[in-house]
């Protein structure tokens, strides 16, 4: 299976520790996305990189959130002192940025936090 | 501010009906509009994506609608059959930029028998 992995799929943790999440994008897709998503809702963005830089992150992605993708593949998401209200889904997306202007994300089967 | 409003919320159309859900955007920098696909505990799945040189995009039962004067667009699911059901998102972004997606809020879709 060639399309974007997740790990862990599922993770509960008690308020206050630290969580962290992978993502393997499509190989050579220059972008990587997060989202997250709550129950009813659409996803919403949080922060992409382009190759190993951190281009963008949203309002949503307070001081306790912080990502990297080193070597511009995989990416970690990190979420210090976890707050029930950061239970959610997280969604890591990938996409080939050239000269077309593609738009195509492809998204992981997401890892679902629950903060007890 | 929610920029993507989609509707209804749910949907329930019988097995070889059309499903229609209906998309409204505000930002008229948006310039790519796909839709996706996603089954409970999975990530959500590119169906169709439409941008707006022209008015429709068919791709086998799929269809989306555009109409750039009233800033909507809709997809149209034919002979919908019970594999369909499924939560369908709408959603926008820039071509240029970014290209973060900006998604509606969903519409569940039942297909019955």
């Amino acid at each position: 299976d060639t399309g974007v992995s997740q790990n862990p799929r599922h993770k509960i943790t008690k308020r206050g520790q630290n969580v962290t999440f992978r993502c393997d994008p499509i190989s050579e897709h220059n972008r990587l996305y997060w989202y997250r998503q709550t129950l009813g809702q659409g996803p919403e963005f949080l922060t992409y990189f382009q190759n190993e830089a951190q281009l963008e992150k949203s309002r949503l992605l307070s001081d306790r959130f912080s990502a990297e993708r080193p070597k511009g593949s995989f990416s970690t998401l990190e979420i210090q002192r976890t707050e029930q209200g950061d239970s959610a889904m997280y969604l890591c997306a990938s996409s080939l940025i050239w000269t077309g202007g593609r738009n195509e994300q492809f998204f992981g089967p997401g890892t679902r936090l629950t903060v007890l | 501010q929610q920029q993507v409003k989609q509707s209804p919320q749910s949907l329930i159309v019988q097995k070889g009906g059309i499903s229609i859900i209906n998309c409204a955007y505000e930002n008229t920098a948006f310039d790519y509009f796909p839709w996706y696909q996603q089954f409970p505990g999975k990530g959500p799945a590119l169906l169709i994506a439409i941008r707006p040189d022209v008015s429709e995009k068919k791709e086998g039962r799929f269809t989306i609608s555009f109409n750039k004067s009233a800033k909507q667009f809709s997809l149209h699911i034919m002979d919908s059959q019970p594999g369909d059901s499924a939560t369908y998102f709408c959603a926008a972004s820039m071509s240029f930029g970014n290209e973060k997606l900006t998604f509606g809020t969903g519409t569940r879709l039942t297909i019955i028998p």
